[in-house]
């Protein structure tokens, strides 16, 4: 595998459902992201995540949990949604998120959750 | 406080034609600036990117930018378009270099190639 990977592509969950969203990075990178990608609506970032720790959090609600266990994995921890969270979750990765020469962001294919 | 303005939200041009995506930007600091690129069910690619280096950018698949100070404009341009471009383009712009807090998405162009 190459650069970011996201799993699965697809989703389909009912309100009460609980389910992750995985991202892998294969490029080195030690700064990820999440993004949220609503139809009609300019890209919103979720989290960031520096040397697995959380640096940024723009007030995103608490059915959404991140986790970063090391530098090359990150998840997107889904319970009780809403329908309206239905969008493109995507993962990136970049070299650095605050300082460093080479800081643009890689993006995963996405996985396209449907709530229901 | 900075923020990127993609002029319009769809551009169609025919095949072999020139293809221009506007973008302007406003930033308190000496942005960078970047020009994603989104197939239907991908996820986005980085075609160029401007880091206070030469002012002419240019990018894959043919692609180029050139960074205006005086306009805060950052347009897209391609002398000859092809099918495989039809997609949609996002215009980023990142106030302070290394610092992943500060990227800033346009809202996105949508362009179609025509035969």
């Amino acid at each position: 595998e190459t650069g970011v990977t996201q799993t699965p592509r697809h989703l389909v969950m009912g309100m009460t459902n609980k389910k992750s969203l995985k991202c892998e990075q294969h490029l080195g990178h030690n700064a990820m992201y999440w993004y949220k990608q609503s139809a009609k609506k300019p890209l919103e970032l979720m989290f960031v995540y520096s040397l697995e720790e959380r640096v940024e959090n723009n007030s995103v609600p608490s059915r959404f949990s991140p986790e970063c266990p090391n530098s090359s994995h990150l998840f997107l921890h889904l319970h009780t949604l809403q329908p309206e969270d239905s969008a493109l979750y995507l993962c990136a990765s970049s070299q650095g998120s605050f300082g460093g020469s080479s800081y643009e962001q890689y993006f995963g294919p996405g996985t396209r959750l449907t709530v229901t | 406080a900075q923020s990127v303005t993609q002029l319009d939200s769809h551009v169609s041009v025919s095949e072999g034609t020139p293809v221009l995506l506007r973008c302007n930007y406003s930033s308190s600091y000496s942005p960078s600036l970047f020009w994603y690129v989104q197939h239907p069910n991908k996820g986005l690619q980085l075609l160029l990117k401007y880091t206070s280096a030469a002012t002419l950018v240019k990018g894959i698949n043919g692609f180029e930018a050139e960074f205006k100070k005086s306009e805060t404009s950052f347009h897209l341009t391609k002398p000859s378009a092809h099918m495989s471009d039809a997609a949609e383009y996002f215009c980023v712009v990142s106030e302070t270099p290394g610092s992943a807090r500060q990227l800033t998405f346009g809202s996105g162009t949508q362009l179609t190639v025509l035969p």
